[in-house]
């Protein structure tokens, strides 16, 4: 089965505000996580990633948390606009070749 | 920059019907390549990857192969459609130390 999996299948915010996605992990061995973003009718799109080495990782109003000791990852995105509505995935490589394990994703809702 | 592309975008067909989606890379060499599928509400499954060209891993058994004649071409068939074989097929690629980029997929339904 998936070794991957997400808190909430679907998460409601209001614009403006700030957004936490959530992910827990299984294999204590997997060394690098990314966060993908999809849109409806597209493939997914590489959002941010992170390597165990790693606590925290910013990019542009997003934010990754990797916490080892209870194998849990967040996507944290600022100031939340209605163009981040999508599915949000976190996915997990503990192999070679970037086979990633991807979690069922979480449906981010905007509302105006 | 590196692109992929994937065609084609919808396909309708019916069961028993044979089957070809292409995916190309342009702009990297050597890159590793992906065929996912995507059930509706569900996550990515790795069907196929390929390290080189002629060079298939298969993932999960079932009615679907993958070719890789060239090395930015990815190919995924199947002789026999089957109506579990609808989906969203994605295909994506890497190279060393870089995260997978995909496609915008191809949507099959089978009838």
């Amino acid at each position: 089965g998936e070794s991957v999996g997400l808190h909430l299948p679907t998460l409601s915010v209001q614009e403006g505000d700030n957004s936490i996605i959530n992910c827990a992990y299984s294999n204590s061995a997997s060394d690098y996580f990314i966060w993908y973003k999809q849109e409806s009718g597209k493939g997914p799109q590489f959002i941010i990633d992170i390597r165990s080495n790693m606590d925290k990782r910013q990019g542009q109003r997003v934010t990754v948390l990797l916490n080892k000791t209870v194998k849990h990852l967040s996507l944290q995105i600022a100031a939340t606009q209605p163009g981040d509505s999508a599915v949000y995935f976190c996915a997990e490589n503990s192999g070679s070749n970037y086979k990633l394990t991807f979690g069922k994703g979480t449906l981010l809702t905007v509302n105006p | 920059s590196q692109t992929i592309h994937q065609w084609p975008a919808t396909l309708v067909q019916p069961v028993g019907s044979p089957l070809s989606l292409e995916c190309t890379v342009e702009g990297t060499s050597n890159p590793n390549l992906y065929w996912y599928r995507q059930a509706a509400g569900r996550g990515l499954q790795l069907l196929f990857y390929s390290v080189g060209i002629g060079q298939i891993s298969s993932e999960v058994p079932q009615n679907l192969s993958a070719s890789r004649p060239q090395d930015r071409q990815f190919i995924l068939s199947s002789k026999k459609l089957l109506l579990s074989d609808s989906g969203f097929y994605l295909c994506a690629w890497s190279v060393l130390d870089s995260p997978l980029h995909f496609g915008n997929g191809t949507r099959l339904t089978v009838t």
